[in-house]
């Protein structure tokens, strides 16, 4: 049972245009959502969270958006760079103070053409 | 420079043995935690602890286990009873639990069966 779910694999991007990463949940009890980057062989990088009490969250180049009543988020990018060309998992934390528990969902790959 | 240092970076294990990853932090968090990542798959969560010397299990303990005698260290022991280790093992560190904020990752610890 996937309480987070990243329906697309990967995701091909020209330089300069918008990547937009999409991310879905089951459980109604989370309430804070993270993006994570990762490159191959190395742990994931912290990108943008946001809480449930907004909608959205951006942070220079990156946006999040959260859209509680379809239980979904999404990061856009904008612009894309080549740099960008990594692995992106959505997660998610629940509001039962058990701590910052996350569960992740699968991953999606972004390749950033130049 | 704070962080997470995972070692070693590649451990192969032969067939009955117990092998132990190490992580160390020196963010002074509260929590710390253990993923797996197998090839094309999201983080599932092996371990956590919230406190010194106390520990809970993840999704997936079984075949693993772990101690925390130390604010700063959580080792991680794969034991023979786990049958398929083969894996990209990750450690996560955060503040303590009703502080909503990101867990940070080491760079990981690839273990391959000989």
């Amino acid at each position: 049972d996937q309480q987070v779910k990243q329906n697309s694999p990967s995701l091909s991007v020209q330089e300069g245009r918008i990547s937009i990463l999409n991310c879905d949940y089951t459980n109604s009890m989370f309430d804070y959502f993270l993006w994570y980057k990762k490159y191959p062989a190395e742990g994931p990088t912290f990108l943008i969270s946001i809480s449930s009490i907004k909608d959205k969250n951006e942070d220079g180049r990156f946006t999040v958006f959260l859209n509680k009543s379809a239980k979904h988020l999404s990061l856009h990018i904008v612009p894309s760079q080549p740099g960008d060309s990594a692995v992106y998992f959505c997660a998610a934390s629940p509001n039962n103070n058990a701590g910052n528990m996350l569960t992740f969902g699968g991953g999606t790959r972004l390749m950033v053409k130049p | 420079d704070g962080g997470i240092t995972q070692s070693p970076k590649y451990l192969f294990r032969k067939e009955g043995q117990n092998v132990t990853l190490s992580c160390e932090q020196n963010l002074n968090h509260d929590a710390m935690y253990w993923y797996r990542q197998d090839p094309g798959q999201g983080l599932r969560l092996i371990y956590y602890s919230q406190i010194v010397n106390d520990f809970q299990k993840g999704d997936i303990a079984e075949g693993y286990s772990v101690s925390r005698e130390k604010k700063e260290s959580f080792p991680l022991t794969v034991t023979s009873a786990q049958k398929n280790p083969t894996a990209f093992y990750l450690c996560a560190s955060s503040r303590k639990a009703g502080v909503r904020q990101p867990q940070h990752f080491g760079d990981g610890t690839r273990l391959s069966i000989l």
